[in-house]
C-alpha cells in the first residue's frame, strides 16, 4: 500500500462548479499537509499549507484535514478554466531531526482537473 | 527575484551517455531535493540534501548521482546506468533549517529529458 492515495482522474467540470479533491493516507505520523496545483509541463507551485487537524480557507480555496480518518480535502469554489491543471496532495511527518524523516515530503499521484468554460 | 532555477528546459540525450541537470537556488533554503515524475505516477524522491556537502538517496537513487558543494546548487547526472531515464525532473528546496521549518518545499520548472 501506497503512504498517500490519490485518484488521479480525469475530472471534468463546468465553470462555476465546485470541485472537491481528496487523498488518503496510511501513516499516522502525518502532521503537514500540503496541496500542489501543477500545470502542463510546468513545476507544482504551492497552493494551501494546513498543520493537523481542521479546516483552512484562502479565497476560492478550503483545504481539510480529518487526521482520524487520515483523509484530507481540496475545495475549490465557483471554479475557472484557469483552475484546470493536476493537483497534487503531499504531506510529512513531525519533524525528528536530521537523518530521519526531516524534510522528506510524500505526494499523491496528482488529480488531473478540466474546467471547461 | 528569489527563486529556483533549472537548465536546460529541455535535454536529449543518446544512450550511453551521462547527462547533468543544474538546480540552482536564491532563497537560502537548506534543503534540496530531486524528484522524477512519470505520467500518472507522481512524484517519486531521487535524493535529497538538508546540508552542504551532506545527502541521502531517496526511494529510486539508482543510476542517478548527485553533489552538494554549495548552499545554492544541488546538480543531478543521469549517468548511462539509469534504465528508463526519459521523464520530466523537478528540483525543490526548502527552508529545512531545524528551527521553524514546515518541511514546504519550493519547486522548480522541471528539465524535460529524452533519450532518443
Amino acid at each position: 500500500q501506497k503512504e498517500v492515495e490519490q485518484d488521479p482522474g480525469p475530472l471534468s467540470v463546468p465553470e462555476g462548479a465546485i470541485v472537491s479533491l481528496n487523498c488518503t493516507y496510511s501513516n499516522s505520523a502525518f502532521q503537514y499537509f500540503m496541496w500542489y496545483r501543477q500545470y502542463s509541463r510546468k513545476g507544482p507551485e504551492l497552493l494551501m499549507y494546513t498543520y493537523s487537524s481542521g479546516n483552512k480557507e484562502d479565497g476560492r480555496f478550503t483545504a481539510q484535514v480529518d487526521k482520524s480518518s487520515k483523509y484530507i480535502s481540496l475545495f475549490i469554489r465557483d471554479s475557472q478554466p484557469s483552475d484546470s491543471a493536476t493537483y497534487l496532495c503531499a504531506m510529512s511527518a513531525v519533524r525528528l531531526g536530521r537523518g530521519s524523516t526531516l524534510g522528506r515530503l510524500y505526494f499523491g499521484r496528482g488529480t488531473q482537473l478540466t474546467v471547461w468554460p | 527575484d528569489g527563486g529556483i532555477t533549472q537548465s536546460p528546459k529541455y535535454l536529449f540525450r543518446k544512450e550511453g551517455q551521462n547527462v547533468t541537470l543544474s538546480c540552482e537556488q536564491n532563497l537560502n533554503h537548506d534543503a534540496m531535493y530531486w524528484y522524477r515524475q512519470d505520467p500518472g505516477q507522481g512524484l517519486r524522491l531521487i535524493y535529497y540534501s538538508q546540508i552542504v556537502n551532506d545527502f541521502q538517496k531517496g526511494d529510486i537513487a539508482e543510476g542517478y548521482s548527485v553533489s552538494r558543494e554549495k548552499k545554492e546548487s544541488f546538480p543531478l547526472t543521469v549517468t548511462s546506468a539509469q534504465k528508463n531515464p526519459t521523464a520530466f525532473y523537478l528540483c525543490a528546496s526548502s527552508m529545512g533549517s531545524g528551527v521553524t521549518s514546515t518541511d514546504t518545499q519550493y519547486f522548480g520548472p522541471g528539465t524535460r529529458l529524452t533519450v532518443l
